[in-house]
């Protein structure tokens, strides 16, 4: 069965150094993957997404993710963290059964920047 | 750029009373979805739905709920008999299939 599986349930940074938020899937065919992040109160908005194209996909906001199909993992990462990135962040997989497409979400990842 | 739009933002409930939750999906999108999320727990998948029918549901959704495209544009979920525990928010989704779901910014339900 498809799944995705979230290593940390909470990350805190410094602002200013590295984010990674680590994201491992489960999948029988090669799948689509996707980072959604979500704000305080707020709805849920794509980062970024891979659908069999670039191994390494850059998104919004300068996170970028790479697909490793040997470690099965989609590990999302960006170079300096911002006060404005302190969100929850979801791993999703998609896959195709019944005739229709389904999303799957991880537990989520609580990303804390401190200043 | 298209969006999703859900109305209300909020809604609050008496428990036992019916609630219908609106959305207006991107238009040329063929599969719609709902999810949920109790505060602080993870987004569970609730239904989809494509050529005006039921694809999937969860154990969630059970006979208290259902999904309606009216219209062609909108696509409403019905809580017939509101229970506390479902309090919570409810995300609206739209997807031509083979790529990203686009999400609404989702209807607080609270039921009291």
């Amino acid at each position: 069965a498809q799944s995705v599986t979230q290593l940390d349930s909470h990350v805190s940074v410094s602002e200013g150094t590295p984010v990674l938020l680590r994201c491992n899937y489960s999948s029988s065919y090669s799948p689509s993957l996707f980072w959604y992040v979500q704000h305080p109160n707020k709805g849920l908005q794509l980062l970024l997404k891979y659908t069999s194209a670039a191994t390494l996909v850059k998104g919004i906001n300068g996170f970028e993710a790479e697909f490793k199909k040997s470690e099965t993992s989609f590990h999302l990462t960006k170079p300096s963290a911002h006060m404005s990135d302190a969100a929850e962040y979801f791993c999703v997989v998609s896959l195709y059964t019944s005739g229709t497409y389904k999303y799957i979400f991880g537990t989520g990842t609580r990303l804390k920047v401190l200043a | 750029e298209p969006e999703v739009t859900q109305t209300p933002s909020h809604q609050v409930t008496q428990m036992g009373q019916e609630v219908i939750l609106r959305c207006v999906p991107i238009s040329n999108h063929l599969y719609f979805y709902w999810y949920r999320q109790i505060l602080g727990q993870k987004v569970e998948f609730l239904v989809s739905f494509y050529n005006n029918e039921i694809s999937e549901k969860s154990e969630i959704f059970d006979d208290q709920f259902s999904v309606e495209r009216p219209d062609g544009s909108n696509f409403t979920l019905k809580i017939r008999s509101t229970k506390l525990e479902d309090s919570a928010m409810y995300f609206c989704a739209s997807s031509q299939g083979f790529s990203e779901a686009f999400f609404g910014q989702g209807t607080r339900l609270t039921v009291v």
